[in-house]
């Protein structure tokens, strides 16, 4: 079974820029999930969906960051402007449900400094 | 307001002997209890989780122990192998809320 896959790895862009990363579940997955990991610190979620539906968008920070998931199975998050304190690593995860305490498989991350 | 605590940094122990990461939570609500693994240049990974109607799962040489009262959960990987050197991260959950994670310990395991 292919785990999750992120795109790009890393990412240097300067302030003010825009950038944008891509994620693909593992198959069959309904939930996805994204997360930024900024460094000495835990994954915060940024954005939850189920299937292509929004389930928790409570920490993302909408007037620069928005997300996608069309027809429920890649998803793409955007940041615009990118800010300093955007600096850090972008991990996607997947999971088969949404229950409670599911195990979500992460993928390898987006690495993103703003400069 | 962090409601999952890790205040150990770091941890170093030989090989060999028992690893003990420890976590703390503030939440009582919280109803399940994750730790994840981390290795440079990787997402985290799922190591063992335990429901909050638990006191202990074990799993190999990692168990997990809950202590509710002391709202206190502590990851035991015995014995330490080198290649448990990573980054330990505890989760916590409630409901269908997401995942609430701890900043992590740093496990070096000597050999």
């Amino acid at each position: 079974e292919a785990g999750v896959a992120q795109s790009p790895r890393y990412k240097i862009i300067e302030k003010r820029q825009s950038v944008a990363f891509w994620c693909n579940p593992i198959s069959g997955h309904a939930t996805l999930y994204w997360y930024q990991q900024i460094l000495g610190q835990g994954p915060k979620l940024l954005i939850q969906f189920q299937n292509n539906g929004v389930v928790d968008d409570s920490q993302l920070p909408k007037d620069r960051f928005s997300a996608e998931r069309l027809k429920g199975v890649d998803s793409t998050l955007k940041i615009q402007p990118a800010k300093l304190e955007d600096s850090a690593v972008y991990l996607c995860a997947s999971g088969r449900g949404g229950a409670a305490g599911e195990t979500q498989y992460f993928g390898p991350g987006t690495r993103l400094l703003v400069l | 307001d962090q409601q999952v605590k890790q205040n150990s940094p770091s941890l170093s122990v030989q090989e060999g002997r028992i690893s003990i990461l420890n976590c703390d939570y503030t939440n009582s609500m919280f109803d399940y209890f994750l730790w994840y693994k981390k290795y440079p240049a990787e997402g985290p990974t799922f190591l063992i989780s335990i429901s909050s109607i638990k006191d202990k799962n074990e799993d190999g040489r990692f168990t997990v122990f809950l202590n509710k009262s002391a709202k206190h959960l502590s990851l035991h990987i015995v014995p330490s192998q080198p290649g448990d050197s990573a980054v330990y991260f505890c989760a916590a959950i409630k409901g269908n809320t997401p995942l609430v994670f701890g900043k992590g310990t740093r496990l070096s395991v000597i050999a």
